[in-house]
């Protein structure tokens, strides 16, 4: 049974600066990874997907990385902002099925 | 763009009451995925459904959970009875195939009193 794994549950840092999240998960026959955003109380926001073929993803200050033979993922914020506070959530993509880490919960200060 | 729509937002009910939850999916996707999410977790699949069939539906409890996508279009998601343990948030989610990527509703959020 894949499980995924979230550090840090929680993190505060102030504005500028640069920060990592991270995802492992115990199955390393995955079809594809992706990550969230969750603002309070809201729905999930598609962030990047990582096919299984591919080492990482861009789109602007955001960038995943996956290392499938380790069962590790990364997510780096370039220049966190305070519109960046919300909880992170990594989720493992199997055969028609998404299994999903409890977040990282994160706060950027001004 | 194209959203999937949930409705409604927020439900407050009382416990042995019913509940059901409507989920209208992006236009042209045949999957159809229905989570529940408890405070401070992740989202947890209850079932999904490939156009009007259910492809997995294990973890949904099915003595009060029932779910139906008739059409193979929109779905409804229903509680009979209500329990104080329900209280969480429903989230919906499509995609074109089942190793798709999913694009989530903004979720219902119960709760039972």
């Amino acid at each position: 049974k894949q499980e995924v794994t979230q550090i840090p549950a929680a993190l505060s840092v102030p504005e500028g600066e640069n920060l990592v999240l991270n995802c492992s998960f115990t199955d390393s026959a995955i079809y594809n990874l992706q990550w969230f955003r969750q603002d309070p109380g809201k729905g999930l926001t598609s962030l990047l997907l990582i096919q299984s073929s591919q080492r990482e993803q861009t789109s602007g200050r955001l960038n995943a990385s996956l290392d499938k033979s380790s069962g590790r993922s990364t997510l780096y914020i370039a220049a966190s902002q305070p519109g960046d506070s919300a909880t992170y959530l990594c989720a493992v993509g199997g055969f028609q099925k998404l299994v999903f880490g409890t977040g990282t919960r994160l706060l950027v200060s001004p | 763009e194209a959203e999937v729509a949930q409705s409604p937002r927020y439900k407050i009910t009382e416990k042995s009451q019913a509940v059901a939850f409507w989920c209208d999916p992006i236009s042209g996707h045949a999957t159809l995925y229905w989570y529940r999410q408890i405070l401070g977790q992740g989202p947890e699949l209850l079932v999904q459904f490939q156009d009007e069939s259910v492809v997995d539906d294990s973890q949904l409890p099915k003595d009060r959970f029932s779910a139906e996508r008739l059409k193979g279009v929109d779905s409804t998601l229903k509680i009979q009875p209500a329990e104080l343990g329900d209280s969480a948030m429903y989230l919906c989610a499509s995609s074109l195939l089942g190793s798709q990527p999913q694009y989530f509703g903004p979720g219902t959020r119960l709760l039972v009193l």
